[in-house]
């Protein structure tokens, strides 16, 4: 069966600081894969979505950045934080129409 | 622009059944779907309606009218489990994005 990890679970940053989130999906492959986040109380914004490796498009433009560097892993980053980076992000993969999320990183930046 | 509404909250009794509807307007549309987040969980998938009609699934149904741009998920036999938040989502077009709704949080009351 097919499993999505993402880590670290929280993190607390400070502001100008790096970030490098990452997401790993087990049991397919060449999977469509999507970064999301999460504004608490709100809903989901697409940040970026990737069909392959190496392919990314970006959906929101900001300090975000994102990379594919094998067919199951997808990274989110950024060189210098916001305060407005924090929130809840999610990772997700496609399965026909569905789309299955990872457990969260939960970003404050102080 | 492209915009999903939702109602913010809803609250009924355990046991009862409940609507809770989404309109939309957006660039194109190929699909609703309907998520499911518990409070400090990721979102999992419930529903999706290509067509137009009803789609039943154990306790959830969720209905479509592209003719109306309205969408909704119908929960019957309320359990205190389903006190959670829920995502109408949109795909717009052939690249199987979403663009999420701001969530409706479903409050069961015993």
């Amino acid at each position: 069966s097919q499993t999505i990890h993402q880590w670290p679970a929280t993190l607390v940053q400070p502001v100008g600081s790096p970030l490098s989130l990452e997401c790993t999906v087990e049991g397919t492959s060449n999977p469509n894969l999507y970064w999301y986040r999460q504004a608490a109380g709100r809903g989901l914004q697409l940040l970026f979505y990737s069909v392959g490796i190496g392919q990314i498009s970006s959906e929101v433009p900001q300090n975000l950045s994102a990379s594919r560097p094998q067919d199951r892993q997808f990274i989110l980053s950024s060189k210098k934080l916001l305060l407005s980076d924090s929130g809840f992000y999610l990772c997700a993969w496609r399965a026909n129409y569905e789309q299955y999320f990872g457990p969260g990183t939960r970003l404050t930046v102080t | 622009g492209q915009s999903l509404e939702q109602p913010s909250e809803v609250t009924a009794v355990e046991g009862a059944i409940v609507q809770i509807n989404c309109t939309y307007q957006t660039s194109g549309f190929y699909g609703l779907s309907w998520y499911q987040q518990h409070d400090g969980g990721a979102p999992t998938f419930l529903s999706y309606n290509g067509l137009d009609g009803l789609e039943e699934t154990g306790r959830f149904s969720s209905f479509l009218s592209r003719s109306d741009s309205y969408g909704y998920l119908l929960l019957q036999e309320l359990q205190m489990k389903d006190s959670a938040s829920y995502f109408c989502a949109v795909r717009d077009d052939s690249s199987y994005k979403l663009i999420f709704g701001s969530g409706t949080r479903l409050l069961v009351r015993p």
